[in-house]
Formats: structure tokens, C-alpha cells, sequence
């Protein structure tokens, strides 16, 4: 069975530039998040779709983020304009619906590198 | 102040040794505890989950203390392979998923 793909696995891009990853979950995995880690911090949720609707997004640093997953598949975030703090590492997971703590499988994550 | 606090180590050990990583977490509504692994450049694998009573699985041990808001790893007869960062974990259930909180990480280096 295919694990989390993300892509691409590596971007440069400049300040200002708009740039967009694309996870695909593990198929029939409803929750997909997105995490980052920054350099020398630790991951941090992003937000968290159920299907296609946004259940927490509590973490999304401010509205240059955009995340959709239109037809509760395969999810996309934006970042427009990017900034130099935006670099990192963007992590996706998936997991299947379910009571209590069930484990997320992470993608391989996109580095991302804005100059 | 970090929800998750750990040392980032690195904690130099000889194969065959044994060796422990704590843990501490703030929030009280923390609902569930897991100690994942992340090799050098790859993404995070999950290695056991937590529980009060303690659990083991094979030289890795895992015990939650909820009083103290305290979990620690225990790796026994380390390898080679076991070099990577361990990535303390605690997670909120949130509408039909969780909310993973993470630490730094520990990083460990077995050597020869």
C-alpha cells in the first residue's frame, strides 16, 4: 500500500514568490494535517481536514497560508507571498476516522527554502 | 514556556548500553503519549505509544507518569540503527482526530 506522498520534495523559491504543495494521503485516510518545522524548533501543527472540510486550522501562522482539499483527497497549501520564515520543512499526515488516538502516517515533507 | 520539553541531547553512547530520555509535557488535557523516531532528513515514524501501566516492546521501554506529566524512554542493549532523533509526543483528541504536540527531539548517536 502506498504511504503519505508529498510533492515536490525540495523548493527554492524568493521572497515574495507564491509557492504550492501538494500532499496525497494514504487512500481512505479521512484526516489529513499539516506540520513545519522551522530550523532549530520543533514541528508544529498547521491545521487538520476531515475529508474536505477544515476541523482545526488553529495553527496556520496567518492568512498568506491557504490549504484546501477539495474533494476530500489529496490537499494542497499555498503560501502567497512567501517570506523568509516561511523556509522549513511542511509535513503531511494522514490517519483513518476513528475513536482515540490513532496514529498519523507522515509524508516525507517538502523543504522549502524562500531567499 | 514549550508544551513539550526534552534535551536535545546529544546523548554519545556505546553499543550495548543502555539509555533513558524524559520527557515532560504542560498541558493536563493531554490525552494520549507517543515516542516517534526521525532519521537524519526523513519524516517522523511512530514508535510506541504510551500508557500508565508502562509498556515494552522488544529493548524499548515507555512510561507515562500523569501526576508529574512525565514520560521516558528506556532503550536497552542500544545498536547502531538506533542513532536518530526521538521525538516526544503528546496528542489531543479533536474531532475525529488528533492534534499532535511535539518536543525537539533527543537526539542519540550509537557508536562502535
Amino acid at each position: 500500500e502506498a504511504g503519505v506522498t508529498q510533492f515536490p520534495s525540495h523548493s527554492v523559491i524568493e521572497k515574495g514568490q507564491t509557492v504550492t504543495l501538494r500532499c496525497d494521503p494514504i487512500s481512505g485516510h479521512d484526516n489529513l494535517y499539516w506540520y513545519r518545522r522551522v530550523m532549530g524548533k520543533e514541528i508544529k501543527f498547521l491545521l487538520h481536514f476531515v475529508k474536505e472540510s477544515k476541523q482545526d486550522e488553529s495553527g496556520m501562522p496567518n492568512n498568506r497560508f491557504l490549504a484546501e482539499r477539495t474533494g476530500g483527497t489529496y490537499s494542497t497549501l499555498k503560501v502567497q507571498p512567501a517570506e523568509l520564515e516561511d523556509s522549513g520543512v511542511y509535513f503531511c499526515a494522514s490517519s483513518p476516522l476513528g475513536d482515540g488516538a490513532i496514529e498519523q502516517y507522515f509524508g516525507p515533507g517538502t523543504r522549502l527554502t524562500v531567499t | 514556556r514549550k508544551e513539550v520539553e526534552q534535551d536535545p541531547g546529544p546523548f554519545n553512547v556505546p553499543e550495548g548500553a543502555t539509555v533513558a530520555f524524559n520527557c515532560t509535557y504542560s498541558n493536563s488535557a493531554s490525552q494520549s503519549f507517543f515516542w516517534y523516531r526521525q532519521d537524519c532528513r526523513k519524516e517522523p515514524k511512530l514508535l510506541m505509544s504510551v500508557y500508565s501501566s508502562g509498556n515494552e516492546d522488544g529493548r524499548f521501554t515507555a512510561q507515562l507518569n500523569r501526576a508529574s506529566q512525565y514520560i521516558s524512554l528506556l532503550i536497552r542493549d542500544s545498536k547502531l540503527s538506533d542513532s536518530a532523533t526521538y521525538l516526544c509526543v503528546v496528542n489531543k483528541i479533536t474531532g475525529g482526530g488528533n492534534k499532535l504536540t511535539f518536543g525537539t527531539g533527543t537526539q542519540l548517536k550509537v557508536e562502535l
